[in-house]
């Protein structure tokens, strides 16, 4: 069984630019989560998306957005990068029942220069 | 006040021994609890969940959770230089909404 793919790994941009990142959700999974981890703020929370719908946001500027495809793929943007949005992004699945907890994809790391 | 929270440690003990990782919650309608484990440079993996008020054993591992004092832990039993690395405890805050403490970093010596 597939799990949670994250592309890309690995990604260098400049102040200014904008990014998207793509999470592809494990198969079954409908809810696809995303947090930002930092050293400094540990794992914070972005937005989850369920059926193409954003059901919950974190406290995060409009610069970060996101959305979900009906295959229940999921991307996230950041416009107007600044330095520190530099950072791991991770993408976590979860099954209809999300008390049985998220599994993580291995994340891209965003470094802005 | 922080939604979890947990001593960010570094926390080392020797190769044998008990390490015990703490956590408490803001949200007393929280209803389930988990640990992750993560290593230096990879992602969160799911160690533990409970959602009961007691304790919860797997294998070496043991979640104890009591509501009423919104306290969850990790204990590690004969710990491993292995088991070295960050372990963050996460409560679902609703249904589809899971917060992460800032976690705790376990060193096992050898």
């Amino acid at each position: 069984k597939a799990g949670v793919t994250q592309t890309p790994r690995y990604l260098i941009k400049t102040r200014g630019q904008q990014v998207t990142l793509s999470c592809s959700p494990i198969s079954g999974h409908r809810s696809v989560s995303w947090y930002q981890q930092t050293p400094g703020q540990g794992l914070q929370f972005l937005f989850e998306y369920f059926s193409e719908t954003q059901r919950n946001k974190g406290n995060f500027p409009g610069r970060f957005s996101g959305r979900q495809f009906s295959n229940s793929r999921s991307e996230m943007n950041v416009s107007t990068l600044e330095l520190g949005d530099s950072a791991l992004y991770l993408c976590a699945s979860s099954p209809p029942l999300p008390n049985y907890g998220y599994t993580f994809g291995s994340g891209t790391r965003l470094t802005v220069v | 006040q922080k939604e979890v929270e947990q001593n960010s440690g570094p926390l080392s003990v020797p190769e044998g021994a008990i390490a015990s990782l703490n956590c408490t919650y803001s949200d007393r309608g929280s209803q389930s609890f988990f640990w992750y484990r993560q290593y230096s440079g990879k992602s969160p993996e799911l160690i533990m969940s409970i959602y009961s008020n007691g304790d919860k054993e797997d294998g070496r591992f043991t979640a104890q959770l009591n509501k009423a004092s919104q306290y969850v832990s990790l204990l590690i039993r004969d710990s491993q230089p292995s088991d070295s690395a960050t372990y963050l405890c996460a409560v679902m805050v609703n249904n589809n909404d899971m917060r992460f403490g800032a976690g705790t970093r376990l060193t096992v010596k050898p």
